[in-house]
């Protein structure tokens, strides 16, 4: 079965300085990987995904991920973090075939000024 | 374009009363649906999936059901609930096997039960 594991709860940046928000996951065969960002009590606006091909990624508001099949992991960087980019995070894998989402715990991004 | 929604947005309830929570999709036909619960700390735990009309699995036992009366409609039901049921409810849907297999979800549905 699928997994997902964000072993970051919390992460605090500074506003400028660069993120990395780490993502392992565990499937059997080539995943979907993917991105989602939320704000508070609202739904979740996918970042970026990843299929095949190039194994870096890039998304929305200045995001990418690394797709890396050797460490099982998917890590979301952005190289300068805004106050905006306050929000928790959300790494996904996805089956071939059938969608079936399975999320991990996600990440708290705090940002200080 | 497609747009998802879903409503109430918020909703108290006591505890044994029953819950229907719904979500219907627009500008797309055939879509994969789902619900999804986010509980604090615990992430987004899929509950239900449907891949079509009356087609409804369930991924953990609960005290709650799904059921997809329509292409585009999909609604969570509870007879009775429980405090444990609260939490933030989420829907989504996905296109069927292709590119652009995303999940794309609601604004979501807070729901405390007292």
């Amino acid at each position: 079965a699928q997994s997902v594991t964000q072993p970051d709860i919390h992460i605090t940046v500074s506003e400028g300085a660069s993120l990395e928000l780490r993502c392992n996951y565990s499937y059997g065969a080539t995943p979907y990987l993917f991105w989602y960002v939320q704000s508070p009590g609202q739904g979740l606006q996918l970042l970026l995904k990843y299929f095949s091909g190039d194994t870096l990624v890039q998304g929305i508001k200045g995001f990418e991920a690394e797709f890396k099949r050797s460490q099982s992991s998917f890590n979301l960087r952005k190289p300068s973090v805004h106050w905006s980019d306050a929000a928790e995070y959300f790494c996904a894998v996805g089956s071939t075939g059938f969608q079936k989402l399975v999320f991990g715990t996600g990440t708290r991004l705090l940002v200080s000024p | 374009s497609q747009t998802i929604h879903q409503w109430p947005a918020t909703l108290v309830q006591p505890v044994g009363s029953p819950l229907s929570l719904e979500c219907t999709v627009e500008g797309t036909s055939n879509p994969n649906l789902y619900w999804y619960r986010q509980a604090a700390g615990r992430g987004l735990q899929l509950l239900f999936y449907s891949i079509g009309i009356d087609q409804i699995s369930s991924e953990v036992p609960q005290n709650l059901s799904a059921s997809r009366p329509q292409d585009r409609q999909f609604i969570l039901s509870s007879k009775k609930l429980l405090l444990s049921d609260s939490g933030f409810y989420l829907c989504a849907w996905s296109h069927k096997t292709g590119l652009n297999t995303e999940a794309f979800f609601g604004q979501g549905t807070r729901l405390t039960v007292v």
